[in-house]
């Protein structure tokens, strides 16, 4: 059985850049959710899709985005990047019958 | 909206003792509530899920016990060891399955 993975590990962009960021659910998981993480701090909750859907949003603006393909792997873009939008992004996967979640490695993200 | 709390912050042991970390959370109404293990730098490492209708769920050396009324997890250690260094946080679900987290706890087990 695989698990959740991310891609790419580390990204160093500019600010004003876009970023995407990709996500591998694990095999029979189809809820993707994606969480922020800034450094000394616990995740916090962007968004979840569900079956293509999203399900859910936390506090984050419009230029968080995301999207989930039919295989239940799911995207994560983010628009006119700010110095503070730098953090490890984490992907969770889980499936509708179990509720424990699974993170992915995480991307580090760093903002210039 | 729930909030959760994680104390104490950090904690440094000596190798071969038991050790409690404390996790609360404000609003009872939870369904489950999950452990996880972070290393530096790394993903989430789930240890232990435990249902609302559960008081305790064990693995190995690791014991997490749920009191929903009063609001409290606590994750209990045995026989730490060097390896068990990590940050340990803990993190309850909304309705539709999202989390909320608390900021953690830094273990650090001296050999």
């Amino acid at each position: 059985e695989t698990g959740v993975t991310q891609s790419p590990t580390h990204l160093i962009k500019t600010r004003g850049q876009q970023v995407t960021l990709r996500c591998s659910s694990q095999s029979g998981h189809n809820t993707v959710s994606w969480y922020q993480q800034a450094l000394g701090q616990g995740p916090q909750f962007i968004f979840q899709y569900y079956r293509e859907e999203e399900n859910g949003r936390g506090n984050f603006p419009p230029r968080f985005s995301g999207l989930q393909f039919p295989n239940y792997s799911s995207e994560l873009n983010v628009n006119a990047l700010e110095l503070d939008d730098s953090a490890l992004y984490l992907c969770a996967s889980s499936s509708g019958l179990v509720p424990e979640q699974f993170f992915g490695p995480g991307t580090r993200l760093t903002v210039l | 909206k729930q909030e959760v709390t994680q104390i104490p912050a950090a904690l440094s042991v000596p190798e071969g003792e038991n050790l409690v970390l404390n996790c609360s959370f404000t609003d009872s109404a939870i369904y489950n509530l999950q452990w996880f293990r972070q290393d530096p730098g790394k993903g989430l490492t789930s240890l232990l899920l435990i249902q609302s209708s559960q008081r305790e769920q064990t693995s190995g050396r690791l014991n997490a016990s749920l009191d929903k009324s009063s609001g409290r997890s606590t994750l209990y250690i045995a026989a730490s060891q060097p390896g068990d260094s990590a940050t340990y946080l803990c993190a309850v679900p909304n309705t539709g399955n999202q989390f909320y987290f608390g900021t953690g706890t830094s273990l650090t087990v001296i050999p």
